[in-house]
Protein backbone atom coordinates (compact mmCIF):
# COMPACT_ATOMS: atom_id res chain seq x y z
CA UNK A 1 0.00 0.00 0.00
CA UNK A 2 1.54 3.07 -1.30
CA UNK A 3 -0.69 5.31 1.01
CA UNK A 4 -2.49 6.99 -2.43
CA UNK A 5 -5.70 8.15 -2.10
CA UNK A 6 -8.05 10.19 -4.21
CA UNK A 7 -11.08 12.21 -3.56
CA UNK A 8 -13.85 12.56 -4.69
CA UNK A 9 -14.06 8.88 -5.79
CA UNK A 10 -17.31 9.91 -8.15
CA UNK A 11 -17.86 13.01 -9.75
CA UNK A 12 -21.11 14.07 -11.68
CA UNK A 13 -20.41 17.51 -12.96
CA UNK A 14 -22.06 19.46 -15.92
CA UNK A 15 -20.06 20.98 -19.08
CA UNK A 16 -18.29 24.30 -18.38
CA UNK A 17 -18.01 23.45 -14.94
CA UNK A 18 -14.76 23.97 -13.10
CA UNK A 19 -13.69 20.88 -11.28
CA UNK A 20 -10.70 19.82 -9.05
CA UNK A 21 -9.61 16.32 -8.17
CA UNK A 22 -7.63 16.09 -5.81
CA UNK A 23 -4.56 13.61 -4.65
CA UNK A 24 -3.07 12.91 -1.29
CA UNK A 25 0.03 10.87 -0.64
CA UNK A 26 1.53 10.09 3.02
CA UNK A 27 4.85 8.50 2.13
CA UNK A 28 6.78 12.00 0.70
CA UNK A 29 7.50 10.66 -2.35
CA UNK A 30 8.82 13.65 -4.85
CA UNK A 31 6.85 12.48 -8.27
CA UNK A 32 3.28 12.50 -8.93
CA UNK A 33 1.48 11.45 -12.03
CA UNK A 34 -2.74 12.08 -13.39
CA UNK A 35 -3.63 9.73 -15.73
CA UNK A 36 -6.65 9.66 -17.71
CA UNK A 37 -8.45 6.20 -18.71
CA UNK A 38 -10.86 5.55 -21.58
CA UNK A 39 -11.70 2.51 -23.19
CA UNK A 40 -9.79 1.58 -26.59
CA UNK A 41 -7.11 4.12 -25.81
CA UNK A 42 -5.38 2.80 -22.24
CA UNK A 43 -3.83 4.77 -19.56
CA UNK A 44 -2.76 8.41 -20.95
CA UNK A 45 -0.49 10.85 -19.18
CA UNK A 46 -2.24 14.28 -18.06
CA UNK A 47 0.76 15.80 -15.85
CA UNK A 48 3.33 14.77 -13.48
CA UNK A 49 4.89 16.87 -10.73
CA UNK A 50 8.58 16.20 -9.44
CA UNK A 51 8.26 18.57 -6.92
CA UNK A 52 6.70 21.35 -5.03
CA UNK A 53 5.90 23.73 -7.88
CA UNK A 54 6.94 21.71 -10.47
CA UNK A 55 5.23 20.35 -12.86
CA UNK A 56 5.22 19.10 -16.64
CA UNK A 57 2.90 18.16 -19.59
CA UNK A 58 2.01 15.00 -20.68
CA UNK A 59 0.72 13.62 -23.13
CA UNK A 60 -3.27 14.71 -23.31
CA UNK A 61 -2.68 17.71 -20.85
CA UNK A 62 -5.03 19.92 -22.71
CA UNK A 63 -7.85 20.98 -20.88
CA UNK A 64 -6.25 20.46 -17.66
CA UNK A 65 -3.89 22.55 -15.26
CA UNK A 66 -2.44 21.06 -12.23
CA UNK A 67 -0.23 22.56 -8.55
CA UNK A 68 1.14 20.89 -6.02
CA UNK A 69 1.69 23.44 -3.14
CA UNK A 70 2.83 20.37 -0.68
CA UNK A 71 4.02 17.69 -1.30
CA UNK A 72 1.32 15.22 -0.38
CA UNK A 73 -1.03 16.97 -2.57
CA UNK A 74 -1.25 17.17 -6.57
CA UNK A 75 -4.13 18.50 -7.28
CA UNK A 76 -6.18 18.09 -11.17
CA UNK A 77 -8.13 21.25 -12.42
CA UNK A 78 -10.82 21.08 -15.39
CA UNK A 79 -11.02 24.55 -15.88
CA UNK A 80 -14.30 24.06 -18.09
CA UNK A 81 -14.95 20.67 -17.55
CA UNK A 82 -16.10 19.32 -21.35
CA UNK A 83 -18.02 15.76 -22.34
CA UNK A 84 -14.56 14.30 -23.79
CA UNK A 85 -12.91 14.59 -20.01
CA UNK A 86 -15.74 12.25 -18.84
CA UNK A 87 -13.17 9.23 -17.99
CA UNK A 88 -11.84 7.80 -14.88
CA UNK A 89 -8.62 9.59 -13.40
CA UNK A 90 -5.90 7.98 -11.30
CA UNK A 91 -3.02 9.09 -9.57
CA UNK A 92 0.37 7.75 -8.96
CA UNK A 93 3.47 8.14 -7.57
CA UNK A 94 6.99 6.63 -8.11
CA UNK A 95 10.17 4.63 -6.62
CA UNK A 96 13.04 4.09 -7.61
CA UNK A 97 15.25 5.63 -10.34
CA UNK A 98 15.24 5.93 -14.32
CA UNK A 99 14.33 2.66 -15.70
CA UNK A 100 13.78 0.95 -12.69
CA UNK A 101 11.28 3.43 -11.60
CA UNK A 102 7.71 1.91 -10.66
CA UNK A 103 4.51 3.48 -10.20
CA UNK A 104 1.76 2.67 -7.86
CA UNK A 105 -1.25 3.63 -8.08
CA UNK A 106 -4.57 5.21 -6.14
CA UNK A 107 -7.80 4.12 -6.46
CA UNK A 108 -9.45 5.94 -9.11
CA UNK A 109 -12.16 8.95 -9.71
CA UNK A 110 -14.30 8.01 -11.57
CA UNK A 111 -15.44 11.70 -13.91
CA UNK A 112 -19.09 12.08 -15.72
CA UNK A 113 -19.27 15.21 -17.47
CA UNK A 114 -22.91 15.79 -18.71
CA UNK B 1 9.26 4.14 -28.41
CA UNK B 2 9.64 0.44 -28.22
CA UNK B 3 6.47 -1.09 -28.56
CA UNK B 4 4.91 -5.00 -26.91
CA UNK B 5 2.70 -7.20 -27.94
CA UNK B 6 1.01 -9.22 -26.26
CA UNK B 7 -2.10 -11.64 -26.91
CA UNK B 8 -5.33 -10.26 -26.18
CA UNK B 9 -6.69 -12.62 -24.03
CA UNK B 10 -5.97 -16.23 -22.16
CA UNK B 11 -7.51 -18.19 -19.40
CA UNK B 12 -6.63 -20.19 -16.94
CA UNK B 13 -7.49 -22.73 -14.16
CA UNK B 14 -7.29 -22.30 -10.80
CA UNK B 15 -4.43 -23.68 -8.86
CA UNK B 16 -2.50 -24.06 -12.24
CA UNK B 17 0.82 -21.92 -13.46
CA UNK B 18 -0.07 -19.37 -15.83
CA UNK B 19 2.53 -18.03 -18.52
CA UNK B 20 1.59 -14.65 -20.44
CA UNK B 21 3.39 -14.10 -23.29
CA UNK B 22 4.86 -10.63 -24.49
CA UNK B 23 7.21 -9.92 -27.15
CA UNK B 24 9.17 -7.20 -27.75
CA UNK B 25 11.18 -7.44 -30.31
CA UNK B 26 12.59 -3.44 -30.67
CA UNK B 27 13.67 -3.13 -27.11
CA UNK B 28 17.00 -1.48 -26.50
CA UNK B 29 19.64 -2.33 -24.26
CA UNK B 30 18.90 0.05 -21.26
CA UNK B 31 14.82 -0.81 -21.39
CA UNK B 32 13.33 -2.62 -18.61
CA UNK B 33 10.22 -4.85 -18.62
CA UNK B 34 7.61 -4.01 -16.43
CA UNK B 35 4.42 -5.58 -15.92
CA UNK B 36 1.72 -4.18 -14.44
CA UNK B 37 -1.75 -5.14 -13.59
CA UNK B 38 -5.39 -3.62 -13.25
CA UNK B 39 -7.91 -5.99 -11.76
CA UNK B 40 -11.41 -4.90 -12.03
CA UNK B 41 -12.56 -1.38 -11.08
CA UNK B 42 -9.16 -0.97 -9.35
CA UNK B 43 -6.32 0.89 -10.44
CA UNK B 44 -3.27 -0.39 -11.53
CA UNK B 45 -0.56 -2.65 -9.92
CA UNK B 46 2.75 -3.24 -10.02
CA UNK B 47 4.03 -7.04 -10.40
CA UNK B 48 7.78 -7.13 -11.42
CA UNK B 49 10.30 -6.12 -13.70
CA UNK B 50 13.63 -6.91 -14.95
CA UNK B 51 16.57 -6.55 -17.24
CA UNK B 52 18.23 -9.57 -18.51
CA UNK B 53 18.25 -11.87 -15.24
CA UNK B 54 15.10 -14.10 -14.63
CA UNK B 55 13.32 -12.45 -11.30
CA UNK B 56 10.84 -13.45 -8.71
CA UNK B 57 9.11 -11.88 -6.36
CA UNK B 58 6.19 -12.87 -3.61
CA UNK B 59 3.88 -12.15 -6.53
CA UNK B 60 5.29 -13.77 -9.69
CA UNK B 61 8.40 -15.01 -11.61
CA UNK B 62 9.84 -13.09 -14.81
CA UNK B 63 11.32 -15.00 -17.50
CA UNK B 64 13.59 -12.99 -20.09
CA UNK B 65 14.54 -14.57 -23.06
CA UNK B 66 18.60 -14.51 -23.98
CA UNK B 67 18.17 -12.03 -27.09
CA UNK B 68 15.11 -9.45 -24.69
CA UNK B 69 12.85 -9.57 -27.79
CA UNK B 70 10.48 -11.62 -25.85
CA UNK B 71 9.38 -12.06 -21.84
CA UNK B 72 6.61 -14.25 -19.88
CA UNK B 73 5.25 -13.26 -16.39
CA UNK B 74 4.82 -16.39 -14.79
CA UNK B 75 1.99 -16.86 -12.51
CA UNK B 76 2.71 -19.87 -10.18
CA UNK B 77 -0.78 -21.29 -9.28
CA UNK B 78 -3.46 -18.81 -10.68
CA UNK B 79 -6.27 -17.60 -7.56
CA UNK B 80 -9.54 -16.00 -9.05
CA UNK B 81 -7.97 -13.07 -6.91
CA UNK B 82 -5.67 -13.23 -10.35
CA UNK B 83 -8.19 -12.41 -12.55
CA UNK B 84 -7.18 -9.26 -14.62
CA UNK B 85 -5.54 -7.65 -17.56
CA UNK B 86 -1.87 -7.91 -17.61
CA UNK B 87 0.41 -5.30 -19.32
CA UNK B 88 3.68 -5.79 -20.52
CA UNK B 89 5.84 -2.51 -20.99
CA UNK B 90 9.24 -1.41 -21.54
CA UNK B 91 10.49 1.45 -19.66
CA UNK B 92 13.52 3.90 -20.84
CA UNK B 93 15.68 5.38 -18.63
CA UNK B 94 14.80 8.79 -19.92
CA UNK B 95 10.94 7.94 -19.47
CA UNK B 96 8.72 10.01 -17.59
CA UNK B 97 5.19 7.92 -17.98
CA UNK B 98 4.23 4.41 -18.40
CA UNK B 99 2.92 3.32 -21.75
CA UNK B 100 0.01 0.89 -21.18
CA UNK B 101 -1.12 -0.68 -24.31
CA UNK B 102 -3.89 -3.18 -24.40
CA UNK B 103 -2.77 -5.79 -22.35
CA UNK B 104 -3.61 -9.60 -21.81
CA UNK B 105 -7.05 -10.61 -20.21
CA UNK B 106 -6.72 -13.15 -17.79
CA UNK B 107 -9.75 -14.86 -17.12
CA UNK B 108 -9.10 -18.10 -13.84
CA UNK B 109 -11.92 -20.66 -14.23
CA UNK B 110 -12.56 -22.17 -10.81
Amino acid sequence: DAGITQSPRHKVTETGTPVTLRCHQTENHRYMYWYRQDPGHGLRLIHYSYGVKDTDKGEVSDGYSVSRSKTEDFLLTLESATSSQTSVYFCAISEGRGARETQYFGPGTRLLVL
Amino acid sequence: DAKTTQPNSMESNEEEPVHLPCNHSTISGTDYIHWYRQLPSQGPEYVIHGLTSNVNNRMASLAIAEDRKSSTLILHRATLRDAAVYYCILVSGSARQLTFGSGTQLTVLP
